[in-house]
């Protein structure tokens, strides 16, 4: 399967805990977002990256959010000191520079619950 | 600003009805559209797209066309399935700030009974 993954699929937390998820892109997509969803919803863009650069971060990524892309290819994304209202799913997406209007690929999401 | 506005679900049909969901947009320059499909307990999948006036995207018998002079991007279908029941977003992106980062509806979510 060369799609997007994501790891782990389900994480449920206690409020206050850090939480770490990952994303592996298609590997020759160089561009790589993080987008939240939450229930009835459309995606949220929260951040992107052009190979190992964070390009672009949203309002909605407070300083509790870090995401990494150290060597261009997978990407992190910590939710420290987590919250109720950061439970939601987490969606990564890959597209490739210059491809035309760039079709962003969706991997199938990592569901987070707080409790 | 860019913004999606979608019709309000669910749509419950009977199988083999025609579909659609409508779609307009705003957008400050001359995106690109898509619809998305999520499937329970799933990431968004491309269905299709379009990325020019008048283009029709095409995909697994759904059809969508661009259609500029009215802001619209309706997504139809002919005769639908069970196993089309799911939720659909339609989404426009353009060159905003150097990324095509897109711009979601809300969604629509479809029942389709046997």
């Amino acid at each position: 399967d060369t799609g997007v993954s994501q790891d782990p699929r389900h994480k449920i937390t206690k409020r206050g805990q850090n939480v770490t998820f990952r994303c592996d892109p298609i590997s020759e997509h160089n561009r790589l977002y993080w987008y939240r969803q939450t229930l009835g919803q459309g995606p949220e863009f929260l951040t992107y990256f052009q190979n190992e650069a964070q390009l672009e971060k949203s309002r909605l990524l407070s300083d509790r959010f870090s995401a990494e892309r150290p060597k261009g290819s997978f990407s992190t994304l910590e939710i420290q000191r987590t919250e109720q209202g950061d439970s939601a799913m987490y969606l990564c997406a890959s597209s490739r520079e210059g491809q035309p209007q760039e079709t962003q690929y969706f991997g199938p999401g990592t569901r987070l619950l707080v409790l | 600003g860019n913004s999606v506005t979608q019709m309000e679900g669910p749509v419950t049909l009977s199988e083999e009805a025609f579909l659609t969901i409508n779609c307009t947009y705003t957008a400050t320059g001359y995106p690109s559209l898509f619809w998305y499909v999520q499937y329970p307990g799933e990431g968004l999948q491309l269905l299709l797209k379009a990325t020019k006036a008048d283009d029709k995207g095409s995909n697994k018998g759904f059809e969508a066309t661009y259609r500029k002079e009215t802001t619209s991007f309706h997504l139809e279908k002919g005769s639908v399935q069970v196993s089309d029941s799911a939720v659909y977003f339609c989404a426009l992106s353009d060159l905003s700030g150097g990324s095509y980062i897109p711009t979601f509806g809300r969604g629509t979510s479809l029942i389709v009974h046997p």
